[in-house]
């Protein structure tokens, strides 16, 4: 089968730095995203990695290992509104794209 | 503004009914996804077409279909309603299948369907 696990729930400081994971089981790999959903809101992409490595955009980055099935995303200089969920997702060989059921990030003052 | 519009925004309705939820794709965008969002859970797939073709299907029920139209647009079609299916339903669209691109989705903002 397929799935994505991700913690359910992180909780850090304003002006802190959170890491986020996440690891899969995929019939075919074909990236990892990261999409950020605010409490009735729609998802919206924050990042893709194909390769290896880590890849920044701005506060945001995303880090892959193929060989390890993992992945984690990393929030710099935390901020209130970055309060959210963080969904995972793999597109696999099906041309499926599958979400994790994310990970609720509360942040404190 | 992501550019997908679904409607309609809200939606209550019996069980043993049906329902139709529309979504319009960005401008461009030939491949539509559907998601299904419970209380506190993630993103189910359900369907995926590709320029007016089923392109590939995740847990949807018998009870549901989809198709898209000539002009890109979507319905999901929802039958004999249970209260379970209670739900956000998300329209996504992307350029292309992801198999040609890993173009990000790009989603609507929901539709809540409400069943009694």
């Amino acid at each position: 089968g397929q799935s994505l696990e991700q913690p359910s729930e992180v909780t850090a400081v304003e002006g802190a730095i959170v890491q986020m994971n996440c690891t899969y089981q995929t019939s075919g790999f074909y990236g990892l995203s990261w999409y950020q959903q605010h409490d009735g809101g729609a998802p919206t992409f924050l990042s893709y990695n194909a390769l290896d490595g880590l890849e920044e955009t701005g506060r945001f980055s995303s880090f892959l290992s193929r060989s390890d099935s993992y992945g984690y995303l990393l929030l710099q200089e935390l901020q209130m509104k970055d309060s959210a969920s963080y969904f995972c997702a793999v597109r696999n060989r099906d041309d499926k794209i599958i979400f994790g059921k994310g990970t609720r990030l509360h942040i404190l003052p | 503004d992501s550019g997908v519009t679904q409607t309609p925004k809200h939606l209550i309705t019996a069980t043993g009914q049906r329902v139709t939820l529309r979504c319009s794709p960005r401008s461009g965008d030939l491949s539509v996804y559907w998601y299904q969002q419970s209380l506190d859970q993630g993103l189910q797939f359900l369907i995926q077409y590709y320029n007016g073709e089923e392109r590939a299907k995740g847990n949807i029920l018998e009870r549901f279909s989809a198709q898209q139209f000539p002009d890109l647009h979507s319905e999901l079609n929802l039958s004999s309603l249970e209260l379970g299916d209670s739900a956000l339903y998300f329209c996504a669209s992307s350029p292309h299948p992801g198999t040609v691109d890993n173009s990000p989705l790009h989603f609507g903002n929901g539709t809540r369907l409400t069943v009694t």
